[in-house]
């Protein structure tokens, strides 16, 4: 089975602009959760969803949106972008996001905001 | 904000030598995982224990859990060079938290060939 991939690796953008990035999940695979790592504040949850809904949110601000696909497929959206968003943004899936299931990582996407 | 701590912060040793991470929780957990991540990428999934398990193994590794500590541990024995990452913890509530881990703030290993 091919792993969690997401897109772009890499992105860089400028303050105010905003962002979108993607995460195809393993096949067969419906829940999907997504972490910013910064050097600072280390690993944070963003957001999960499951079935295109969302179940679970995290504690960021309401510039950080996400959605799902029919095919499980995530993407997530930062508006208005600051200098700390500069990140990495990881997505995991997971078969279907209870607690017990381990998640399966993408390389995340490296975003700079300048 | 961080679930725990993890002790030490960054850890150096010789290829063969065993390699052993602590890792503290706050809150109750229904489990609690390792992930490995090599120099800012993905993290791979390396153990997952239950809250009403003691302790696992898995290869090279082996993890314990005390809920009455709300500490875990791993254990890498007759570490490689390859072994070189750095190592979180991270806990599942359990509950309506669905999909969410809470990270420690890992360890840096760094194993010497």
């Amino acid at each position: 089975k091919a792993g969690v991939t997401q897109t772009p690796r890499y992105l860089i953008k400028t303050r105010g602009q905003q962002v979108t990035l993607s995460c195809s999940p393993i096949s067969g695979h419906r829940s999907v959760s997504w972490y910013q790592q910064t050097p600072g504040q280390g690993l944070q949850f963003l957001f999960e969803y499951f079935s295109e809904t969302q179940r679970n949110k995290g504690n960021f601000p309401g510039r950080f949106s996400g959605r799902q696909f029919s095919n499980s497929r995530s993407e997530m959206n930062v508006s208005t972008l600051e200098l700390g968003d500069s990140a990495l943004y990881l997505c995991a899936s997971s078969l279907v996001g209870e607690f017990h299931n381990e998640q399966f990582f993408g390389p995340g996407t490296r975003l700079t905001v300048l | 904000s961080q679930q725990g701590e993890e002790d030490p912060q960054a850890l150096s040793i010789q290829e063969g030598e065993n390699a052993t991470m602590n890792c503290s929780y706050k809150t109750s957990i229904n489990n609690l995982q390792w992930y490995r991540q090599n120099s800012g990428r993905g993290l791979v999934h390396l153990i997952l224990i239950r809250s009403n398990e003691r302790e696992k193994h898995s290869g090279r590794l082996r993890v314990t859990l005390d809920t009455s500590k709300k500490s875990s541990s791993l254990l890498i024995t007759a570490s490689r060079a390859a072994d070189t990452a750095s190592y979180f913890c991270a806990t599942a509530a359990g509950g309506t938290s669905y999909g969410k881990l809470t990270f420690g703030q890992g360890t840096i290993l760094t194993v010497h060939p």
